[in-house]
This record gives C-alpha cells, sequence and structure tokens, in this order.
C-alpha cells in the first residue's frame, strides 16, 4: 500500500512569491492533517479535514495561507504571498479512525520549503 | 509554556545500555498519547502507543501517568540503529501536538 506523498520535496522561492505544496493521502484516509515544523521549533499543526470538510483550521497562521481539499482525495496548501517566517517543513498526515478512537496518522515526507 | 515538555538531549549512550526519556504535557484534557520516531530530514514515524497499564514492544516500553501528565519510554539494549530523535504526542480533539523531541545518539 502506498503511504502519503508530497510534492515538491523541496521548494526555494522568494519573498512575495506564491508557492503551491500538494499532498496525497494514503488510499480511503478521509482524515487529512497538514502540520509544519520551523528551524529550532517543534511541528505544528496547521489544519484538519474531513473528506472535502475543513474540521479544524484552528493552526493556520493567517489568511496567507489557503488549503483546499476538493473531492475529499488529495490536498493542496498555498502561500500567497510567501515570507521569510513561512520556511520550514510541512508535513502532511492522513488517517483512518481505527477501533476505540485511537487516531493514528501517518506522515508524508514533507515539503522543505525556503523563502529567500 | 510549551504544552508538551521535553528534553532535547541529545543522549549519547553506547550500545547496549538502557536510556529513559520523559515528557509532561499540560493540557488534563489530552485524549491520546504517542512517542514518535524521526530520523534526521524524514518525516515522524510512530514507535508505539502509550497507555496507563504501561505497554511494551520489544526492547520499548512507554508508560502513561495520567495523574502527573507525565510520559515516559525506556529502550533497553540500544542498538546503533535507535540513534534518533524521538518525539512525545499527545492529542486534543484530533490534532497532534509535539514536543520539540529528545535527540538520542548510540556509539560504538
Amino acid at each position: 500500500e502506498a503511504g502519503v506523498t508530497q510534492f515538491p520535496s523541496h521548494s526555494v522561492i522568494e519573498k512575495g512569491q506564491t508557492v503551491t505544496l500538494r499532498c496525497d493521502p494514503i488510499s480511503g484516509h478521509d482524515n487529512l492533517y497538514w502540520y509544519r515544523r520551523v528551524m529550532g521549533k517543534e511541528i505544528k499543526f496547521l489544519l484538519h479535514f474531513v473528506k472535502e470538510s475543513k474540521q479544524d483550521e484552528s493552526g493556520m497562521p493567517n489568511n496567507r495561507f489557503l488549503a483546499e481539499r476538493t473531492g475529499g482525495t488529495y490536498s493542496t496548501l498555498k502561500v500567497q504571498p510567501a515570507e521569510l517566517e513561512d520556511s520550514g517543513v510541512y508535513f502532511c498526515a492522513s488517517s483512518h479512525r481505527g477501533t476505540g478512537g485511537v487516531n493514528t496518522q501517518y506522515f508524508g515526507p514533507g515539503t522543505r520549503l525556503t523563502v529567500l | 509554556r510549551k504544552e508538551v515538555e521535553q528534553d532535547p538531549g541529545p543522549f549519547n549512550v553506547p550500545e547496549g545500555a538502557t536510556v529513559a526519556f520523559n515528557c509532561t504535557y499540560s493540557n488534563s484534557a489530552s485524549q491520546s498519547f504517542f512517542w514518535y520516531r524521526q530520523d534526521c530530514r524524514k518525516e515522524p514515524k510512530l514507535l508505539m502507543s502509550v497507555y496507563s497499564s504501561g505497554n511494551e514492544d520489544g526492547r520499548f516500553t512507554a508508560q502513561l501517568n495520567r495523574a502527573s501528565q507525565y510520559i515516559s519510554l525506556l529502550i533497553r539494549d540500544s542498538k546503533l540503529s535507535d540513534s534518533a530523535t524521538y518525539l512525545c504526542v499527545v492529542t486534543h480533539t484530533d490534532k497532534l501536538i509535539f514536543g520539540t523531541g529528545t535527540r538520542l545518539q548510540v556509539f560504538p
């Protein structure tokens, strides 16, 4: 079974430009999450989709970030316009709620974003 | 104050040693508890879930103390391949809340 995949693996852009990150979850996983790790800090939650609906977007830093999951399959995270502080590693994770409600999330390899 | 606190380390131990990591969490409403492992420049991978009754998976033993809001991980007979960052993770609603991780380096 294929794992969570993310594209691109690396992106280097200039401040003010736009970048779109893509995540393909494990097939059949309704839950899709975006997380971010900025240098020297812990991994932080950005948002959670259940199928195509945003369940929780409390971690989104500001309105320069837009996440979509049309059709409830893959998701995109767009940053527009990018700022220096947006640099970091963006992880996507997916899950299929197991018995007892334990939510095991499987992570993709991440997209390393550098804003110059 | 961070929601999940861990000693960042590094812990440098010889092969065969036993090493223990601890973490504390601040939200008493946290629902599920995990240890994830992250290798350098890789994604976090689930190592094991943590239960109040304690659970063991081979050389790894995890324990949760809800009253103290304290989670532990014990690694016995350390291998070189155990070198990684160990992330203490709790959940509140469906989102994972991570500690900064504890770095372990096992040397020959």
